[in-house]
């Protein structure tokens, strides 16, 4: 069983504050790393697929890093909004096959 | 464009009753998965398939079985339902990574 953990766990901050999570994943068979964003009644859905060491993807005010080498990635949110209340999902792709393990997810709320 | 669909979206069974769970994509995806969601651990994979009339274990298989006759489809069955069982139940599919899930399925477990 693949080990890939997120922190924090929780996270509550001020409309406008930015902030960022972390998703630790093992170094070892690296393909993909996925992050998803989950709203509460939904389903998840895609933000970010990064596959290459020092890929950096942006969507508006959210933004991704990767580092394959220590096995983590950031997610950065600028300038947080109540819509961006969700919790973030990572998912890590090995090169044997296609299925995804997914952390247990951060679980961002944004106070108006 | 439906992408991925879940039936039923709720259920309560009593221990021991059997059911299938149903997941249809028209994305015309190789992989599909059927996972489960619990507070505290996540989305855990029970099942997944990598084509048509292939099926392989996740990490959570037990009580559980599945069958991937025709490609669009993944079906999930409950032999013998138990509390444990209760959960929120994910289907994804995708053509390599890249998942697109449905809207889940509640089911409860009395």
């Amino acid at each position: 069983i693949l080990n890939v953990e997120q922190s924090p766990q929780s996270l509550h901050v001020q409309e406008g504050d930015s902030t960022n999570f972390t998703c630790s994943f093992p170094s070892s068979n690296f393909y993909a790393l996925h992050w998803y964003r989950w709203e509460t009644a939904k389903s998840p859905e895609a933000l970010f697929v990064m596959t290459l060491n020092g890929d950096e993807k942006k969507k508006g005010r959210i933004s991704a890093t990767l580092n394959t080498k220590e096995g983590y990635s950031y997610l950065y949110i600028k300038g947080s909004q109540p819509e961006d209340s969700a919790t973030y999902l990572c998912a890590f792709g090995e090169t044997s096959g296609s299925r995804l393990t997914f952390g247990e997810g951060t679980q961002l709320t944004v106070n108006p | 464009n439906a992408g991925v669909t879940q039936t039923p979206k709720f259920r309560v069974l009593k221990t021991g009753q059997s059911m299938t769970l149903l997941c249809a994509q028209d994305m015309n995806h190789e992989y599909m998965y059927w996972y489960r969601q619990d507070p505290g651990m996540g989305l855990r994979l029970i099942h997944y398939s990598v084509g048509e009339g292939t099926t392989a274990k996740g990490e959570v298989p037990d009580g559980y079985n599945v069958s991937r006759l025709k490609k669009q489809n993944f079906l999930l069955g409950l032999e013998s339902a138990a509390p444990s069982q209760t959960s929120v139940y994910f289907c994804a599919s995708s053509r390599l990574y890249g998942y697109t899930f449905g809207s889940g399925t509640r089911l409860t477990v009395v």
